[in-house]
């Protein structure tokens, strides 16, 4: 099942600059995007949503951007922090389908 | 704040042997999950559960596998004989509302031996 992916396993930024993590996704149905934090030994944390009304949603250091024609979301930590390593999973879901599916994470290592 | 638990954090079990795994959603949510991740893997969608009844599942949730709401707080994922490769992390998630985040749990680390 590859309708949502991550083509990049791991990046490494510096401590406030921005990191930029990209995501892909196959199954034009879907209308609603997750990015979702994942901790070792935990479960993931959401992060930040988008649906498909909207290009750009913005929280704090956090924006997510979408481009539909594209199929693509990205999701933008600005400054980077060392406590944001983790591995970041996006995530997408279509109105009327219950169920979500998730790419295959990207691990991000924010370097003091 | 609220949030989703799960029992018990590890659990080892034989292959063969059945293995229920323990939720308990948050309280005013809706809609509830199972999801598993082998190591090294996705996180993968196994089943959703509302009103009841499932909802949907995936290709990896066969007949080898069962959900259960007994009772107005718990969320059960059963495995009936258990695999080798059913060895994973298993989260459960509840959402409040339709077209919302799902909040997950910690996880249940399952080894089968």
């Amino acid at each position: 099942d590859q309708q949502v992916k991550q083509n990049s396993p791991s990046l490494s930024v510096q401590e406030g600059r921005i990191s930029i993590l990209n995501c892909d996704y196959t199954n034009s149905m879907f209308d609603y995007f997750l990015w979702y934090k994942k901790y070792p030994a935990e479960g993931p944390t959401f992060l930040i949503s988008i649906s498909s009304i909207k290009d750009k949603n913005e929280d704090g250091r956090f924006t997510v951007f979408l481009n539909k024609s594209a199929k693509h979301l990205s999701l933008h930590i600005v400054p980077s922090q060392p406590g944001d390593s983790a591995v970041y999973f996006c995530a997408a879901s279509a109105r009327g389908n219950n169920d979500m599916r998730f790419g295959a994470g990207t691990r991000l290592t924010v370097k003091p | 704040e609220p949030e989703v638990t799960q029992t018990p954090s590890h659990q080892v079990t034989q292959m063969g042997q059945e293995v229920i795994l323990r939720c308990v959603p948050i309280s005013n949510h809706l809609y509830f999950y199972w999801y598993r991740q082998i190591l090294g893997q996705k996180v993968e969608f196994l089943v959703s559960f509302y009103n009841n009844e499932i909802s949907e599942k995936s290709e990896i949730f066969d007949d080898q596998f069962s959900v259960e709401r007994p009772d107005g707080s718990n969320f059960t994922l059963k495995i009936r004989s258990t695999k080798l490769e059913d060895s994973a992390m298993y989260f459960c998630a509840s959402m409040r509302v339709s077209y919302n985040e799902q909040f997950f749990g910690p996880g249940t680390r399952l080894t089968v031996l």
